[in-house]
């Protein structure tokens, strides 16, 4: 069975500094893994996708991720955090075979602090 | 513009009314999807289409129903309203190779 495990209900991190933001994931076969981000009374804006190739996917908002499958992680990470990065983050995976529905993370709450 | 619009996006109503909640999308994409979320909350799927005349319901059980009439339009309602369907309602659709799924703005209901 799919699923996501974002084990950080919040992440704290000084404006400037580098964010990272954790995902792990379980999937049958090669997974599709997405991050979301979703600012407040809004829907979830489409950040960054990895479906194939290059370890490191780049996106939206100087936002990047990494793919590891031997640890089975798609952490998203920021090299300068900005205060108006602060939202909710949320990482979704499906499997490859064509399947379309999307498991969603719980969701991590990104604060960045002044 | 090639985007996906929900409106109410505010809606107060008594308990007992029946409302729908409108979902339409010029991206051109096939599939479309009904999540539930509480403000702040994880997502849960309540339905899904994979085109016309295709509809499905989701992971998360719900008394609300969705009709798939047009490519563009996917209508969610709920027959009579109860306190327990406050939650805010976010559409999506999908489509290209990797069905990367996009979200309108989102409905959020409070039933009094």
């Amino acid at each position: 069975a799919q699923s996501v495990a974002q084990p950080e209900d919040q992440v704290n991190v000084a404006e400037g500094n580098p964010l990272t933001v954790k995902c792990t994931y379980s999937v049958s076969g090669n997974p599709y893994l997405f991050w979301y981000v979703q600012y407040p009374n809004r829907g979830l804006q489409f950040l960054l996708k990895y479906i194939t190739g290059d370890n490191l996917v780049k996106g939206s908002y100087g936002f990047e991720a990494e793919f590891n499958k031997s640890q089975t992680s798609f952490h998203l990470k920021k090299p300068s955090a900005l205060v108006s990065d602060s939202a909710l983050y949320f990482c979704a995976v499906r499997d490859s075979f064509g399947y379309n529905k999307l498991i969603f993370g719980a969701g991590t709450r990104l604060a960045v602090h002044p | 513009e090639a985007d996906i619009y929900q409106t109410p996006r505010y809606l107060v109503i008594g308990t007992g009314k029946k409302i729908t909640l409108e979902c339409s999308q010029t991206m051109g994409h096939d599939k479309m999807y009904w999540y539930q979320q509480d403000p702040g909350m994880e997502l849960h799927l309540i339905h899904y289409s994979y085109g016309v005349n295709s509809t499905e319901k989701g992971d998360l059980s719900s008394e609300s129903t969705v009709s798939r009439i047009r490519t563009e339009h996917f209508p969610l309602t709920l027959e009579s309203a109860r306190p327990s369907h406050t939650s805010q309602y976010l559409c999506a659709s999908s489509g290209g190779p990797e069905e990367t799924q996009y979200f309108g703005p989102g409905t959020r209901l409070l039933v009094l």
